[in-house]
């Protein structure tokens, strides 16, 4: 079974400037999450979906920050425009939340991730 | 709003040496998962507690959840070099069935 693919692995960008991170998650998961990693914390959930539709974006900022889901599959993540202090690690994940599953419990299966410096 | 703290921040063992890391929850703990985390690459799944006094193993590594539901430990036996790494605890941050993370635990293991 393949894993949750994220591209590109790396990217510079001078502060001001756009990105944009993509995401495919595992075949058959509905649910997918956005995290953020700054270098020594714990990742920190930016936007969750299930299907297309937004479950959570109550710690993405949107002022600058955007993300979609259109066909329920994979995601694109957007900075525009970035700062300093989005550098950072952008991890991906799915899981089979919301689907017809008999897993008792929200594993999330993680790609591995995009590093973004912006200088 | 929920926090997780890890302790120790960072470990250094010999080879073959036992070590325990801790996750403390300032709220009751509804689901609370282990992962892995390698330099430059995604999270790893260990494991899985949801009931108090719940303990699951896999390998050489042994997961706690106290009664209280609000601490946590994961124990290694007889560590390896592959067994280096950062170790982050997640719980479960509402109904929606994303997770918090810790600030994660990093361990070196000296061959």
């Amino acid at each position: 079974e393949a894993g949750v693919a994220q591209s590109p692995r790396y990217k510079i960008i001078e502060k001001r400037q756009s990105v944009a991170f993509w995401c495919n998650p595992i075949s058959g998961h509905a649910t997918l999450y956005w995290y953020q990693q700054i270098l020594g914390q714990g990742p920190k959930l930016l936007i969750q979906f299930q299907n297309n539709g937004v479950v959570d974006d109550s710690q993405l900022p949107k002022d600058r920050f955007s993300a979609e889901r259109l066909k329920g599959v994979d995601s694109t993540l957007k900075i525009q425009p970035a700062k300093l202090e989005d550098s950072a690690v952008y991890l991906c994940a799915s899981s089979l939340r919301g689907t017809f599953s008999r897993t008792p419990y929200n594993e999330q299966f993680f790609g591995p991730g995009t590093r973004l410096t912006v200088l | 709003s929920q926090e997780l703290e890890q302790s120790p921040q960072s470990l250094i063992v010999q080879e073959g040496k036992n070590l325990t890391i801790n996750c403390t929850s300032s709220k009751t703990l509804y689901g609370l998962y282990w992962y892995k985390q390698k330099y430059g690459e995604g999270l790893i799944f260990l494991m899985m507690l949801q009931k108090g006094g719940e303990e699951k193993s896999h390998e050489k590594i042994t997961a706690k959840l106290d009664e209280k539901k609000q601490q946590s430990s994961l124990h290694i036996t007889a560590s390896q070099p592959s067994h280096a790494g950062i170790y982050l605890c997640g719980a479960d941050r509402g109904s929606q069935g994303n997770l918090i993370f810790g600030k994660g635990t990093k361990l070196s293991v000296k061959p």
